[in-house]
């Protein structure tokens, strides 16, 4: 089957950046992605990674790497309103294309 | 811009009642998706539909579960039979070609 890891919680402080790691168990898969959710929000899409290495979108970037089973998404200059959760998730290989999606880590951003 | 919407935003239920969830995907997508989360856990696939019919469903997706896309634009989840357990909130998304998947807003179901 296929299933991922990460932190359950982070906390930063305004300004500061910080990392969240994804690890990952699949057999094939078409590439990584990162949604953010706010309390009771859908989950909007922040970041792809279909090949390894940086992908980078204004103060959010994230990374693959597949040898290792290992992904993270960096947040930049960090602001209150980055307070959420954020998942990795596993586009699916094939027609499907659904998400498999790890449990999610909490981001508290304080003053 | 274009986004998905679902109906109703919070549908309670009793135990064994049928409900319909609806969803209105962007309209030139291609892939379309239920997920469900229930409170405080991650989110989790259910079903997806390309070409007009299923392409893969989870285990969750049992016999009580349906979907259709009656008209070309609506985007329904049927669940016949329902039970405590389906409680969760309901998120359809839908994509085109790139990876980007868009979620509506969601549906609270509360089974009672």
């Amino acid at each position: 089957g296929q299933s991922l890891e990460q932190p359950s919680e982070v906390t930063a402080v305004e300004g500061a950046i910080v990392q969240i790691n994804c690890t990952y168990q699949t057999s094939g898969f078409y590439g990584l992605s990162w949604y953010q959710q706010h309390d009771g929000g859908a989950p909007t899409f922040l970041s792809y990674n279909g090949l390894d290495g940086l992908e980078e979108t204004g103060r959010f970037s994230s990374f693959l790497s597949r040898s290792d089973s290992y992904g993270y998404l960096l947040l930049q200059e960090l602001q209150m309103k980055d307070s959420a959760s954020y998942f990795c998730a596993l586009m699916n290989a094939g027609n499907n294309r659904k998400l498999i999606w790890g449990l999610g880590t909490s981001l508290a951003v304080n003053p | 811009e274009p986004e998905v919407t679902q109906t109703p935003s919070h549908q309670v239920t009793q135990m064994g009642q049928e409900v319909i969830l609806r969803c209105v995907p962007i309209s030139n997508h291609l892939y379309f998706y239920w997920y469900r989360q229930i409170l405080g856990q991650k989110v989790e696939f259910l079903v997806s539909f390309y070409n007009n019919e299923i392409s893969e469903k989870s285990e969750i997706f049992d016999d009580q579960f349906s979907v259709e896309r009656p008209d070309g634009s609506n985007f329904t989840l049927k669940i016949r039979s329902t039970k405590l357990e389906d409680s969760a909130m309901y998120f359809c998304a839908s994509s085109g070609r790139g990876a980007e998947q868009y979620f509506g807003p969601g549906t609270r179901l509360t089974v009672t």
